[in-house]
C-alpha cells in the first residue's frame, strides 16, 4: 500500500517568514495530493490539493508543488501569520481508490 | 449548516464495556470514514464506507466494527474496548464514493479506556 513520509515533525518560524513542509510518497500510481490543516481542538480541514496533471497550485499565501518523478510534494506558506499555527497533514491517493493515506503531521508554530 | 457531527465528544470508559460513537452528516455524502489520531502516528484509517450497506477495512480495523444502514449515519462500535484503543477519533465524509476527493471531518471524539 501507499506510504507517506512527512518532514519536519515540528517547525517554528517568525511571523512574516515562509514555511515549507515536505512529503514523499511510495506509490507511483498516486495522483491526488491534498493538504489538511488541523487547528487545536478541531478536525482537519482541507486547505489546498493538487492532482498529478499539474506541477504547482497557488491560493493566496499557500502553494503546493509536485514532483512526480521524485515522488515528492511540498506545502509553501508565505508571509506567515500567528493564525497559521496548527498541525498540517499531507496525504496521497489514486483515482478510484477508497483510501487516503496521511503523513504523520507537522506542528507549525508562528512566533509573533 | 453543512457539517459532520460526532457524539460523544469525550468519553472515559473501562476495559470490556461496549460503546458506540455516532457519526452523522447532513450533506448527502456517499463516502464516510473513521480515523484515529495518535501522537507521532498521524491519522490512520479504521474503516470506510463507499455507500449504504457497503463498508471495508482500512489500515487499523482490529477491535472495531461499523455499519452503514442509512446514508447519513456511520457509527463506530467497540465491542470490547481495550486501553490501546485510547485515542482521538475522527469521522469524515466526502461527496463521491472514493477517497480522492475533499473529506469533511467531524470535531473528534476523545476516548479514554481505563
Amino acid at each position: 500500500g501507499e506510504n507517506v513520509e512527512q518532514h519536519p515533525s515540528t517547525l517554528s518560524v517568525q511571523e512574516g517568514d515562509s514555511a515549507v513542509i515536505k512529503c514523499t510518497y511510495s506509490d507511483s500510481a498516486s495522483n491526488y495530493f491534498p493538504w489538511y490543516k488541523q487547528e487545536l481542538g478541531k478536525g482537519p480541514q482541507l486547505i489546498i490539493d493538487i492532482r498529478s496533471n499539474v506541477g504547482e497550485k497557488k491560493d493566496q499565501r499557500i502553494a503546493v508543488t509536485l514532483n512526480k518523478t521524485a515522488k515528492h510534494f511540498s506545502l509553501h506558506i508565505t508571509e506567515t501569520q500567528p493564525e497559521d499555527s496548527a498541525v498540517y497533514f499531507c496525504a496521497a491517493s489514486r483515482d478510484g481508490s477508497y483510501q487516503l493515506t496521511f503523513g504523520k503531521g507537522t506542528k507549525l508554530s508562528v512566533i509573533p | 449548516e453543512a457539517q459532520v457531527t460526532q457524539n460523544p465528544r469525550y468519553l472515559i470508559t473501562v476495559t470490556g464495556k461496549k460503546l458506540t460513537v455516532t457519526c452523522s452528516q447532513n450533506m448527502n455524502h456517499e463516502y464516510m470514514s473513521w480515523y484515529r489520531q495518535d501522537p507521532g502516528l498521524g491519522l490512520r484509517q479504521i474503516y470506510y464506507s463507499m455507500n449504504v450497506e457497503v463498508t471495508d477495512k482500512g489500515d487499523v480495523p482490529e477491535g472495531y466494527k461499523v455499519s452503514r444502514k442509512e446514508k447519513r449515519n456511520f457509527p463506530l462500535i467497540l465491542e470490547s474496548p481495550s486501553p490501546n484503543q485510547t485515542s482521538l477519533y475522527f469521522c469524515a465524509s466526502s461527496l463521491i464514493g472514493t477517497g480522492d476527493n475533499e473529506q469533511f471531518f467531524g470535531p473528534g471524539t476523545r476516548l479514554t479506556v481505563l
